[in-house]
């Protein structure tokens, strides 16, 4: 089973467009978060989540919104798509609430997939 | 200047040879991490540590919290070790932010 799965894996939409990234993760974790990765193939993070609580929100856009309805789940909605949000999303997880705490095996954070988003 | 600086930012080596990617930050930091992300996309977590050595196979990461620098080593390379090796820190402010270095593409030819 795939610890922590992102769909879809791959989409293409046109500008102004509305699209949600949906992410689960089966490891009974209670941090979730969304990083961007763009074409240069730097890593960001943007929002991070404990317990259904958002934790982060690093300046991303109004137009990003995060969702979850529960700690297994943290869904990425955009809208008003722009040529600049084509990037890979990345959705991860770790087991203790604080990746910035010392580090024990609880730490360890587990990425999804990827989901390659291109806006046309 | 990202607080978070790899070298070098490309390598390419023969199978067998030994391999060492740099990683050296500006910021306090709690613990570092070092991931490996193949050219599929998939991100994997290889080492986290705030102190001295950790080994995990052909692997080895060391890390010098007084000269902020961390470095990942691989012996007796091999072509599917060919990958993009990234350091990020965990941030010592803040909550759960961890900071990306820009990767090191590793080529590894047979």
């Amino acid at each position: 089973d795939t610890a922590v799965s992102q769909t879809p894996k791959y989409l293409v939409t046109q500008m102004g467009n509305d699209k949600s990234i949906k992410c689960e993760q089966n490891l009974g974790h209670d941090t979730m978060y969304w990083y961007k990765q763009d074409s240069k193939k730097f890593l960001k993070i943007m929002f991070s989540y404990n317990n259904k609580e958002l934790i982060i929100n690093e300046t991303v856009p109004n137009r990003f919104s995060p969702k979850s309805p529960d700690k297994a789940h943290l869904n990425l909605h955009i809208n008003s798509l722009e040529l600049g949000d084509s990037a890979v999303y990345f959705c991860a997880s770790s087991r203790e609430g604080h990746v910035n705490s010392k580090p024990t095996s609880g730490n360890t954070i587990y990425f999804g997939e990827g989901s390659w988003l291109t806006v046309v | 200047k990202n607080e978070v600086e790899q070298s070098p930012q490309n390598l390419t080596a023969q199978e067998g040879e030994f391999i060492t990617i740099n990683c050296s930050y500006s910021v306090g930091i709690s613990a570092l991490h070092w991931l490996q992300q193949h050219p599929g996309g998939g991100i994997v977590s290889l080492f986290m540590l705030s102190s001295g050595k950790k080994k995990h196979g052909r692997l080895i990461a060391t890390i010098n919290i007084q000269e902020k620098h961390s470095s990942l080593h691989i012996t007796a390379s091999h072509p599917r070790d060919s990958a993009v090796y990234i350091c990020a820190v965990a941030i010592i402010q803040g909550a759960q932010k961890l900071v990306f270095g820009q990767g090191t593409r590793l080529t590894i030819n047979p």
